[in-house]
């Protein structure tokens, strides 16, 4: 079973531009949320989507957002990079069964703002 | 926002030595899982633990969800230098999907 995929894995951007990235997640699995990881603040929550709804969000500004597709796709878009933005964006995977939730990861998009 | 209070930051031991790190909160969790991850890549789960008590293995690593559902700890038996890497707990609250995360410990292995 292929695992989390995500595109690109690197890209450098100019500050003001936006982005787009995109992660198909492990067949069968309906629920997608996206992570920012950087060295000065770990792991942070971004948002969570199911069944095409966002269920959770986390405290970032409205210049990040998501979307999920029929198919369980996501993509996230940032607008107007700010340097602040460069960092792995990582999405993930869930299942839930009737003892939990499991979640698993995509390599990642390495995002650099100039 | 939130973390989990991971320690130790970072350990340096010799291979064959055994390794423990912990995760405590103030909060409850539901759920605890532990990743490692390699430089330039993504977490990668290594053990989800669902049940207040629960002790589980995979292969050399063992790992535990605290009683008091605030902390958890994982534990590495035996370490060989591909063990090396950051290791995270993440914990999963009732209902939610948002894995909250500790800051990871490095772990580095002498040959």
């Amino acid at each position: 079973k292929a695992g989390v995929t995500q595109t690109p894995r690197y890209l450098i951007k100019t500050r003001g531009q936006q982005v787009t990235l995109s992660c198909s997640p492990i067949s069968g699995h309906r629920s997608v949320s996206w992570y920012q990881q950087t060295p000065g603040q770990g792991l942070q929550f971004l948002f969570e989507y199911f069944s095409e709804t966002q269920r959770n969000k986390g405290n970032f500004p409205g210049r990040f957002s998501g979307r999920q597709f029929s198919n369980s796709r996501s993509e996230m878009n940032v607008s107007t990079l700010e340097l602040g933005d460069s960092a792995l964006y990582l999405c993930a995977s869930s299942y839930s069964t009737g003892g939990g939730n499991t979640i698993y990861f995509g390599e990642g998009s390495w995002l650099t703002v100039v | 926002g939130q973390q989990l209070n991971q320690s130790p930051q970072s350990m340096f031991i010799q291979e064959g030595e055994d390794v423990s790190m912990n995760c405590t909160s103030s909060s409850i969790f539901n759920t605890w899982l532990w990743y490692k991850q390699d430089p330039g890549e993504g977490p990668v789960l290594l053990i989800a633990l669902y049940k207040a008590g629960e002790l589980t293995s995979n292969g050399r690593l063992t790992a535990q969800f605290g009683i008091t559902r605030k902390d958890s700890f994982l534990n590495i038996s035996a370490s060989i230098p591909s063990d090396v890497g950051i290791y995270f707990c993440a914990g999963l609250q009732g209902g939610s999907e948002k894995l909250v995360f500790g800051k990871g410990t490095k772990l580095t292995v002498n040959p």
